[in-house]
């Protein structure tokens, strides 16, 4: 089946400027995280979605991002106002989450954002 | 303190050879542990996942876990140049949240 997908794969925006970042996760995978990754560093957890639970958004660095999971499946991760700190690679993963709590997560291709 | 801690490295072992690739963390109630292989430019994608105190192995890696040091290992052995990537570890926290640790560039050199 399919897997993880992101859109777009490449975002180029000017300082000031929203932008919006679509992740779809694996069909039936009720998990859903986004994680930042700037160049040569390693994963900046964001925020995550379980179910219909209430998001933790313990990771979101500022007021300026915020994300929805709609009907349980398609997330849209949104930043306001780009500034160039947030140029990094955005990646979305899901998985299936266990009794036992086990969650292999399975990520998408990412985005590629680069505030100018 | 970070949640999730690995030597940066470069680690570089030559082909044929054992690498070693360590990992801690701080969650004490942390129950699933993941090892992430990442190529340049390329996504996560999972290696090896371990619940349990000891041991696992598949093929020519090995997961280590040891919940009273709050350690996790990871050995490839007969290492080739194939393998050279970052390698992240990642813990499922008690609050079920997934942290990852920074990475360990691992190169093989032929």
């Amino acid at each position: 089946g399919a897997g993880v997908s992101q859109s777009p794969s490449n975002k180029v925006t000017e300082k000031g400027k929203d932008v919006e970042l679509r992740c779809d996760p694996i069909s039936g995978h009720t998990a859903l995280y986004w994680y930042r990754q700037s160049l040569g560093q390693g994963l900046e957890f964001l925020i995550y979605f379980q179910g219909n639970s209430a998001p933790d958004k313990s990771g979101l660095p500022s007021d300026r991002f915020s994300a929805e999971r709609t009907g349980g499946s398609v997330s849209t991760l949104t930043i306001q106002r780009t500034q160039q700190e947030d140029s990094a690679v955005y990646l979305c993963a899901s998985s299936v989450r266990t009794s036992g709590g086990a969650d292999t997560q399975y990520f998408g291709p990412g985005t590629r954002l680069t505030v100018l | 303190q970070k949640e999730v801690e690995q030597n940066s490295g470069p680690l570089s072992v030559p082909e044929g050879a054992i690498a070693s690739l360590n990992c801690t963390y701080s969650d004490r109630g942390s129950q699933s542990f993941f090892w992430y292989r990442q190529y340049s430019g390329k996504s996560p994608e999972l290696i090896m996942s371990i619940y349990s105190n000891g041991d696992k192995e598949d093929g020519r890696f090995t997961a280590q876990l040891n919940k009273a040091s709050q350690y996790v290992s990871l050995l490839i052995r007969d290492s080739q140049p194939s393998d050279s990537a970052t390698y992240l570890c990642a813990v499922n926290t008690n609050n079920n949240d997934m942290r990852f640790g920074a990475g360990t560039r691992l190169t093989v050199k032929p």
